[in-house]
């Protein structure tokens, strides 16, 4: 069965400071991983997400995840976040047998 | 641009009604969910269809049925409303029943309260 934890449900950033949002997931065979991204009052959208290759990958908006095999672990980091980055972001995970499984979110404040 | 419509932000509702939360989405997608949202649980999946007229039970699906009468309509409906199924309800959609091949489309969501 797979599952999926986040360890912060929420994480305090001042403006322009990095950000690291963990994740890390179990399965027992290969996973995909996700990372949804919810604004105030708006449904979730795909941040990005790791299929298969590079291990490091890139969202439009400066986000970056790395899947880490020996650490089951996909963890979220921005080097300088901004008023426009708080949201509550979900990690998730799949595999060839279709279901998604979301974390439990992590809340992201920025402070001024 | 895929657009899922919840048709309600807000539902306040009386114990023991019978409500329905309607969705439509206008990509013709093959594939819609219903999920509930609460603080420190995350997203729980109630039921989805990956049809017409077709529809699978998720991992909450008590006190809960659906109905897929058309591709672009997935309704969730509460036979008799409890205060526990006070919520935020999102609706998604996705091209391909396969998670990784096509990501989930939310909608806004729907806030019910049941008192």
């Amino acid at each position: 069965a797979q599952s999926v934890t986040q360890l912060d449900s929420q994480v305090p950033v001042f403006e322009e400071a990095p950000v690291e949002l963990r994740c890390n997931y179990s399965s027992s065979v290969s996973v995909y991983l996700f990372w949804y991204v919810q604004y105030p009052n708006q449904g979730l959208q795909l941040l990005l997400k790791y299929l298969s290759g590079s291990t490091l990958v890139e969202s439009i908006n400066g986000f970056e995840a790395e899947f880490n095999k020996s650490q089951t672990s996909f963890h979220l980091r921005k080097p300088s976040v901004h008023i426009s980055d708080t949201a509550e972001y979900f990690c998730a995970v799949s595999n060839r047998d279709d279901k998604i499984i979301f974390g439990k979110g992590t809340r992201l404040h920025i402070l001024p | 641009d895929v657009k899922v419509t919840q048709s309600s932000r807000y539902l306040v509702k009386r114990t023991g009604e019978k409500v329905f939360l309607e969705c439509v989405q206008d990509m013709d997608h093959e594939n819609m969910f219903w999920y509930r949202q609460d603080p420190g649980l995350g997203l729980r999946l109630i039921y989805f269809s990956y049809d017409v007229k077709m529809k699978e039970k998720g991992d909450i699906p008590e006190g809960y049925s659906v109905s897929r009468e058309k591709k672009e309509r997935f309704s969730l409906i509460l036979e008799s409303a409890s205060t526990n199924q006070t919520s935020m309800y999102l609706c998604a959609s996705s091209l391909d029943h396969r998670a990784y091949n096509s990501p989930l489309h939310f909608g806004n969501g729907t806030r019910l309260t049941v008192t």
